[in-house]
Order: structure tokens, then C-alpha cells, then sequence
């Protein structure tokens, strides 16, 4: 087994780039996928595959993976972004699923 | 349109069997490569993934609830449904399903709709 370890919080300003982290040693041969969660509402798809992004998902939003550890980066943070944020990854035939702690996005 | 829509008790008491019943529209989950799981969150807590079983029956489940847990389906009525046995409250929590992305012939191990969720309090 695995942990997915994601910082609790991360701020920034509107218009800067906020960077999230997720980091476990699985992550060197598995995806990660990104998921954004507001309050009350159900977690949405943002990054899938490490960098792909599904459609309608702002440009703002990309993912990159280097070793073992993942990144979310949203750049030109706007105030609708402000929302927790997880991470995921799971094995070849998708039968050992983790998700990360999350990280609550703040937007100053 | 893909869409996935909970229903269940919203309290339970402890000992007893949680039901939930994921209904899916926009796709049969007879379709090859289709795969529909659980996975719920606890109050000011992270996901953590359940369950799942696919198009052609195959099932699997988290490691640390496996013996509390069953899913299976109703094609006729293209639902999934998830049992719990001997609930706790500390299975307290908000139980959304989810679709797998389908990806080639398989689904993937990411979520590309979920349900809205549904609230199960487990208190006496």
C-alpha cells in the first residue's frame, strides 16, 4: 500500500500561479489524476494521465509528473478557483485506488 | 448525458446494513469497458474509494473493508448497488458513486462523472 501526500494549504493571490503537490513512490510508475472539490458539491475531474485535460476544463489548469512526485499547477488563480484539491493514482487494472489527503485551495 | 444519481438511508443505526443504489443514465453498464464505483467521503475528510464492479461482473473492493462490503447491479434497471454491513459510525459519511473513464476496451482507473452524493449518519 501507498500514501498519497498532498500540503493542507495552499494560498495565493488572484492572478498568480498556485502549484499542489502530491508525492508517494507509486507515483513514479502510476498516473495521478487531479480532482477539484468545492464545498457541498461533488469532486470534479480537472488533470487526468499526469497532464491531460478533459474538455471544458480552463486552460488555466495543467499537471505535470516528475519521479515521484505530481503537480498541479493553476495559473492566473482566479477566486472561483479557490476549492479543496485531490489527488489520485491507482495501479495498472485500476483496482487499488488512493486518493491524497487534499489541499485546500486559498485565494487571497 | 452522463449522470449518476445516489439514493439511500440517510441514518442508520449501528450494527445494522447500509443499501445504497447508484441509478445511471447516459450509459449501460452492459457496454464493454463500462465500470461504475463507490467511494465516500467522511465529514471534513478525504475520498476513499470502496468499490467497484464492471460490465461484465467483475468486482473488487478496498482492502481494508472487503468483508463488509458487496456491489452489484441491476442491469435491467442500470443501477448499482452497494451494501454495507454492520455499520459503524465512523462510516459516517457523504457515498458518492462514479463513473470509471472508459478508456480502449477497459475503464480507467480515474473518475470521469460522479453522483451528487448522499449523506448516511450512522447513530443510534
Amino acid at each position: 500500500s501507498y500514501e498519497l501526500t498532498q500540503p493542507p494549504s495552499v494560498s495565493v493571490s488572484p492572478g498568480q500561479t498556485a502549484r499542489i503537490t502530491c508525492s508517494a513512490d507509486a507515483l513514479a510508475k502510476q498516473y495521478t489524476y487531479w480532482y477539484q472539490q468545492k464545498p457541498g458539491q461533488a469532486p470534479v475531474l480537472v488533470i487526468y494521465q499526469d497532464t491531460d485535460r478533459p474538455s471544458g476544463i480552463p486552460e488555466r489548469f495543467s499537471g505535470s509528473s516528475s519521479g515521484t512526485t505530481a503537480t498541479l499547477t493553476i495559473s492566473g488563480v482566479q477566486a472561483e478557483d479557490e476549492a479543496e484539491y485531490y489527488c489520485q493514482s491507482a495501479d495498472s487494472s485500476a483496482t487499488y485506488v488512493e486518493f491524497g489527503g487534499g489541499t485546500k485551495l486559498t485565494v487571497l | 448525458q452522463v449522470t449518476l444519481r445516489e439514493s439511500g438511508p440517510a441514518l442508520v443505526k449501528p450494527t445494522q446494513t447500509l443499501t445504497l443504489t447508484c441509478t445511471l443514465s447516459g450509459f449501460p453498464l452492459t457496454t464493454s469497458g463500462m465500470c461504475v464505483s463507490w467511494i465516500r467521503q467522511s465529514p471534513g475528510k478525504a475520498l476513499e474509494w470502496l468499490a467497484r464492479i464492471d460490465w461484465d461482473d467483475e468486482t473488487y473492493y478496498s482492502t481494508s473493508l472487503k468483508t463488509r462490503l458487496t456491489i452489484s447491479k441491476d442491469t435491467s434497471k442500470n443501477q448499482v448497488v452497494l451494501t454495507v454491513t454492520n455499520v459503524d459510525p465512523v462510516d459516517t459519511a457523504t457515498y458518492y458513486c462514479a463513473r470509471n473513464a472508459p478508456y480502449r476496451t477497459t475503464c480507467a482507473g480515474w473518475f470521469d462523472a460522479w453522483g451528487q452524493g448522499t449523506p448516511v449518519t450512522v447513530a443510534s
